[in-house]
Formats: C-alpha cells, structure tokens, sequence
C-alpha cells in the first residue's frame, strides 16, 4: 500500500515550453502533497506544499507564476514549469501525505513518487 | 538554517559491515523519520522516531534518538549491497508535522 507515481518520469523539452507533472497517490486519498526539487548529490528541497481544493503554499524563493500547482482531487497534484528555461532541469519528485494515515503506517509519513527528470534544452 | 544535517557526508563499507549515520537538527521536533533514496529514484521511508522515544528496531535498522543533543544516528546492521543509496533524515517542520527538513544525506557505498 501507500503507492505515489510520478508522471511523466523522464521528459525533454525546448526552451520556453511548458511541462506538466502528474502525481498520483494510487491506492490511498491525500489532503496534502508536496513538491520537492533535488539537484544531483543534493538534498531535496520543498518548493509548495498541495492541498486539495485550495491554492498551493510555496517556499520562499519559488515563484508562483513559474510553478503552477495544482491539485484538484485527493488522488491527483499536478506541477506544470511555465517557459521552462536550461536552469529548470532537475528532479523533481512529489509526495503525498495519507489521509486518515495507512493502515500499519504513521500519520506523519510521506509516501514519494518516483521522480520525474526534466531536461530543458 | 538548515534543520537536519546528516554526518557524514559519504561512507562507503565492506559487505557485512555495520554502517553508522548520524543527523542533528536545530529545533524542536515532534518525530524524526529516515528515509533511502537510490540513485535516479524516490524515496522510501525507513523509519519514524517519535520524540518521546529513545530507540527503535526495524530489521537490521535500529534508530537512536537524543532530543538534548538533538541528534538521532541510523544503524544498519550486517550491510548487504542493496544497502547502497543515499540516506536522509527529515524533521517536522511545524506543529501539525507537514512539512519535512530534509538534511543533506549521506552516500552510502557498499562494497562486495
């Protein structure tokens, strides 16, 4: 149990296109997902915080305009990097937190996707 | 400040070996929890210590933890080679236990 997927894992793309993420939490419901950003060798770092049926908080530094998060239902955040330039190109990876916990889990736990490479060109 | 900062920075081991990573923190918190993350992927959470507790067991992992030093070490007992990974803790962030601080990690190699 507790399975989040991550999509598209890998993508390319043209400078100034925009990419869109999809994070599915797959076998539980989620108030709360979050969006991290991890350079390589280098911890990740919170960029927003989801929560479902309201706006997005994000971290000091990221830019709402840039990152637009959505996260509609209780099983579905999206992250779509507008005008993606060269210096977008990371990691980026969800999580999501279990609504109710997960049976033989702790409340306080996230659950991560796989990731998702984004190459901007 | 950065709130979890994992020590060291890099270990790498023989196959059978024990292997010992540490993490300190700056604030109060409610849990510690650790998590592994191999190359290119997610993350799967290890183990959550909450801050009442001392010391927990799961498998080959035992975790400490020391609110007056804040610090916590991770042990994982007779490595395997799927042990490689990257190891990070993560500290709660506000009350409600939302938001996590994850510390730089420690590169894990295990050697066969």
């Amino acid at each position: 149990g507790a399975v989040v997927s991550q999509h598209p894992s890998w993508v390319i793309c043209k400078s100034g296109t925009s990419v869109k993420i999809e994070c599915r939490s797959l076998d539980f419901q989620a108030t709360t997902m979050f969006w991290y950003r991890q350079f390589p060798k280098q911890s990740l770092m919170l960029m927003a915080t989801s929560n479902e049926g309201s706006k997005a908080t994000y971290e000091q530094g990221v830019e709402k305009d840039k990152f637009l998060i959505n996260h509609a239902s209780l099983t579905l955040s999206t992250l779509t990097v507008t005008s993606a330039h060269p210096e977008d190109s990371s990691f980026y990876i969800c999580s999501a937190r279990p609504l109710g916990g997960i049976s033989g889990g702790h409340q306080e736990t996230q659950y991560f996707g796989p990731g998702t490479r984004l190459l901007v060109l | 400040s950065q709130q979890g900062e994992e020590d060291p920075q890099a270990l790498s081991i023989q196959e059978g070996e024990n292997a010992t990573m540490n993490c300190s923190y700056k604030t109060s918190i409610n849990n510690l929890q650790w998590y592994r993350q191999n190359s290119g992927r997610g993350l799967v959470h290890l183990i959550l210590i909450r801050s009442n507790e001392r010391e927990k067991h799961s498998g080959r992992l035992r975790v400490t933890l020391d609110t007056s030093k804040k610090s916590s070490s991770l042990l994982i007992t007779a490595s395997r080679a799927a042990d490689t990974a990257s190891y990070f803790c993560a500290t709660d962030r506000d009350n409600y236990g939302q938001n996590f601080v994850f510390g730089p990690g420690t590169r894990l190699s295990v050697l066969p």
